[in-house]
């Protein structure tokens, strides 16, 4: 157990819904990142927060959102919700040079 | 800039055989390496790290790797497999200086028989 915690575990929902994705780092870490695992694209990294400010982004959609919250949880919002944006969501925190991985989301678009 | 090649997309062994699973880097910077691992339906693990310390890096599991600067390399070794270390391998480069920028290789799946 990493000590990353996301919720919902499955998401199924329909094409142009909005979904939340939620994710709590281990104590103490700062920084959250975000990923999204498909078959045909493999792990790519979707944006970073550190401390409540955006730090870095990746290959995020303009359709994805993302926010850090005082407490360090943060939330990736998805809408407008395509075939194509099924996959597994990963949050991952991290201390140093090391990211520590959550179990992830795993999103189904119908 | 970085980047990292996974030389294989599979590898299968048997059980009690040795496991390699082979990796190269390309860096710009002094590289932190990572090994992860996942398993099906499961978050990323992490297996190892190496950041510039020793170059033989012990991890979790029976498993190591070794940083070698000539060869740009960090394979990924195992002595004898077990059915449980059936999985997906991630080899990870970033610049040491910047966590932000990690790079994940495409991954190799590994299948042990029994």
């Amino acid at each position: 157990d990493s000590g990353v915690t996301q919720t919902p575990k499955h998401l199924i929902t329909a094409t142009g819904q909005r979904v939340t994705l939620r994710c709590s780092p281990r104590s103490g870490d700062l920084s959250v990142y975000w990923y999204q695992q498909s078959l045909d694209q493999g792990l790519q990294f979707l944006i970073q927060y550190y401390n409540g400010e955006e730090r870095a982004k990746g290959n995020i959609l303009e359709r994805f959102s993302a926010q850090q919250f005082p407490d360090l949880h943060s939330e990736l919002n998805l809408s407008s919700l395509e075939l194509g944006d099924s996959a597994l969501y990963f949050c991952a925190s991290s201390v140093a040079d090391t990211q520590y991985f959550g179990p992830g989301t795993r999103l189904t678009v119908l | 800039a970085q980047s990292v090649t996974q030389l294989d997309s599979h590898v299968s062994v048997s059980e009690g055989t040795p496991v390699l699973l082979r990796c190269n880097y390309s860096s710009s910077y002094s590289p932190s390496l990572f090994w992860y691992v996942q398993h099906p339906n499961k978050g990323l693990q992490l297996l190892l790290k190496y950041t510039s310390a020793a170059t033989l890096v012990k991890g979790i599991n029976g498993f190591e790797a070794e940083f070698k600067k000539s060869e740009t390399s960090f394979h990924l070794t195992k002595p004898s497999a077990h059915m449980s270390d059936a999985a997906e391998y991630f080899c990870v480069v970033s610049a040491s200086y910047n966590n932000n920028d990690m790079r994940f290789g495409a991954g190799t799946r590994l299948t042990v028989k029994p």
